[in-house]
């Protein structure tokens, strides 16, 4: 079955540490792959998408992730966190196989930044 | 242009009420969809569209129902409202069924 693990429930990092936040999805196929971000209280934003081609992607506010098809991975990474990062992350997969060709969400990853 | 809008941002109901949460798009997409977020789950579907007039199930369509009627327009309705209907509404849309671009959620508490 189509599925989305983000293993770590709650990170935290210092301001100006590196940060990778770790996605492994199961699929059938080449899948779609995003990373959203939800700031408190506020909606998702779109953070970088992978379709196909190069598998390391650029995204906004200096996110990458590579994707990673032996590992069946597409982990996030920044190389220096920023305060206003704190946030949760999600990992998500388009089911285009699926009748619905919905979106599956990993159960998401909570960013805290120290000072 | 303000993307995806959803009224009420929040709202509280009685169980058994009614009510109707609203997500416009100004961005001409095709696709639409209803979301719930509830802590630990991260977004389950309720229901999507994939055009004017056309409305489909998604994994999670018990006790809702929709409509869109308009293209821009995309209603989530409640019949009788439950507790167990507390949670976070996120609407989203796109041009295509992949990306997905999504409103700033509705809260709400059935009581």
């Amino acid at each position: 079955a189509q599925s989305v693990t983000q293993p770590d429930i709650h990170i935290t990092v210092s301001e100006g540490a590196s940060l990778e936040l770790r996605c492994n999805y199961s699929y059938g196929a080449t899948p779609y792959l995003f990373w959203y971000v939800q700031s408190p209280g506020q909606g998702l934003q779109l953070l970088l998408k992978y379709f196909s081609g190069d598998t390391l992607v650029q995204g906004i506010k200096g996110f990458e992730a590579e994707f990673k098809r032996s590992q069946s991975s597409f982990n996030l990474r920044k190389p220096s966190v920023h305060w206003s990062d704190a946030a949760e992350y999600f990992c998500v997969l388009f089911n285009y196989g699926g009748s619905q060709g919905n979106l599956i969400f990993g159960k998401g990853t909570k960013l805290s930044v120290k000072p | 242009n303000a993307g995806v809008t959803q009224t009420p941002k929040f709202r509280v109901l009685k169980t058994g009420q009614s009510m109707t949460l609203l997500c416009a798009q100004d961005m001409n997409h095709e696709y639409m969809y209803w979301y719930r977020q509830d802590p630990g789950m991260g977004l389950r579907l309720i229901h999507y569209s994939v055009g004017e007039g056309t409305t489909a199930k998604g994994e999670v369509p018990d006790g809702y129902n929709v409509s869109r009627l308009k293209k821009q327009n995309f209603l989530l309705g409640l019949e009788s409202a439950a507790p167990s209907q507390t949670s976070v509404y996120f609407c989203a849309s796109g041009g295509s069924q992949e990306t997905q671009y999504f409103g700033p959620g509705t809260r709400l508490l059935v009581l």
